[in-house]
């Protein structure tokens, strides 16, 4: 079945540090791609989102791009700030609109 | 932005008693909403589908008797955990979906049954 697996945290990043969050996934057909973010005491929260191979998403500084050669979806933002840390998701949508998400990342990032 | 609430956000009940969980989607109506289950360090795990209306779609190996899911309005979905146990405690997260085919998540329910 499909599924997602994305690189386990928790990750802890100093301010203006690159940030890389490794996602790749398992899938029949053309699934969409995307990245949720969940900040402490929130519920999860669109970030960005792909829909076709080599589309890239983009929003607040992240990106990740739909990389259907090597089936990933990595998670970058060039320079991170302390309210980035949160919990990020990377999950994929398939064509019977069933979502499967990644274990989630907890990422924080110290001033 | 479109709001989904979820309530409550934590709750505790004794081994064999029953739980309501509330979702409501507050400025969209939704005719599809979903109930996720995430265990300690795992995946959300999608538990069902809730259509407005009709009858929930559960994923295998969930149990449709225990985990009872209404879908009483386009902006309501409630999930009644029946004769609850130790094992079901767990972080439950509903979502729906807008008419932009956006989805927007609850903030959640811990579930601790003693």
């Amino acid at each position: 079945g499909n599924s997602v697996t994305q690189m386990e945290g928790p990750v802890t990043l100093s301010e203006e540090a690159f940030l890389t969050i490794n996602c790749t996934y398992t899938a029949t057909g053309y699934p969409s791609l995307f990245w949720y973010v969940q900040y402490p005491g929130e519920g999860l929260q669109l970030l960005l989102k792909a829909t076709k191979a080599d589309d890239k998403g983009s929003n607040k500084g992240f990106e990740a791009t739909y990389r259907k050669e090597t089936t990933s979806f990595h998670l970058e933002k060039g320079s991170v700030q302390v309210s980035d840390s949160a919990v990020y998701f990377c999950a994929l949508k398939d064509n019977n609109n069933d979502m499967r998400f990644g274990a989630g990342t907890r990422l924080t990032v110290k001033p | 932005g479109a709001v989904v609430s979820q309530h409550p956000s934590w709750v505790i009940c004794k081994s064999g008693t029953s739980v309501k969980i509330e979702c409501r989607s507050l400025d969209f109506q939704a005719t599809t909403m979903f109930w996720y289950r995430q265990f300690p360090k795992q995946s959300l795990m999608l538990m069902a589908t809730s259509n407005e209306g009709s009858k929930a779609t559960y994923e295998q190996g969930v149990e449709k008797d225990k985990f009872l899911i209404n879908h009483a309005s386009l902006t309501l979905s409630t999930l009644t955990v029946t004769s609850a146990h130790p094992e079901d405690s767990s972080f439950y997260i509903c979502s729906a979906i807008s008419l932009g085919d956006i989805q927007y998540f609850g903030a959640g329910t811990r579930l601790s049954v003693l």
